[in-house]
């Protein structure tokens, strides 16, 4: 249980253009989800954290305009990169906190990421 | 300020040795949460083990161990019997408060790669 599906898998566009990356909980309802970034080689860097109904809350330093997260329902949360740079160019991975959690000690779940490099 | 460190270089282990993973971590919250994350090449993140600030006992998972050392703020992750599917990138984490949130800081990881 508790599969998180991430789409797509790997996604090359043109700059200028906008990807939208969907993150979906397959088996259970997520209230949060939190989209992360990762550099080659590096870390994973909060992003945003995306609550059901209500507006993500950004982390320092990203743009909410670039980076535009919706949370429609229980089980879906989508980033769109908006007019994307070569400099987004990178590995975007969501996780999802199931709805009945709400101990210390769940793990959030994640997806299998998506590889956007934009040309 | 980093919440998690892990400062090793990338290691070489030999297939079904122990490897020992090492990460420290700071928080002033009473109340936390570590984790251990694996993450192969392919991207994914794989949960491995769970930690918590009040556990009396380290955590154990098959043969994942962590060694909870609360008083220097280590919680280093024992891989026993390494097989060569073990290679991967390993991420340690911590997420602060009772629940809450739920968000998770990570180390900048651990590359493991097991020789046959």
């Amino acid at each position: 249980g508790a599969v998180v599906s991430q789409h797509p898998s790997r996604v090359i566009c043109k700059s200028g253009t906008s990807v939208k990356i969907e993150c979906r909980s397959l088996d259970f309802q997520a209230t949060t989800m939190f989209w992360y970034r990762q550099f080659p080689k590096q870390s994973l860097m909060l992003m945003a954290t995306s609550n059901e109904g209500s507006k993500a809350t950004y982390e320092q330093g990203v743009e909410k305009d670039k980076f535009l997260i919706n949370h429609a329902s229980l089980t879906l949360s989508t980033l769109t990169v908006t007019s994307a740079h070569p400099e987004d160019s990178s590995f975007y991975i969501c996780s999802a906190r199931p709805k009945s959690y709400w101990g210390n000690n769940s793990p959030l779940h994640f997806g299998n990421g998506t590889r956007l490099t934009v040309t | 300020a980093q919440k998690i460190t892990q400062t090793q270089p990338g290691m070489f282990v030999q297939e079904k040795e122990a490897v020992t993973l090492d990460c420290t971590y700071d928080t002033s919250d009473p109340s936390y949460g570590l984790f251990w994350y694996k993450q192969p090449s392919s991207g994914e993140m794989i949960f491995l083990i769970y930690q918590g600030s009040y556990d009396q006992q380290n955590a154990t998972e098959g043969r994942y161990s962590l060694n909870f050392q609360k008083a220097r703020k280590s919680a280093n992750l024992v891989i026993s019997a390494s097989q060569l599917g073990d290679s991967a990138m390993y991420f340690c984490a911590m997420r602060e408060g009772p629940g809450g949130n739920n968000r998770l800081a990570f180390g900048k990881g651990n590359q493991v790669v097991v020789i046959p």
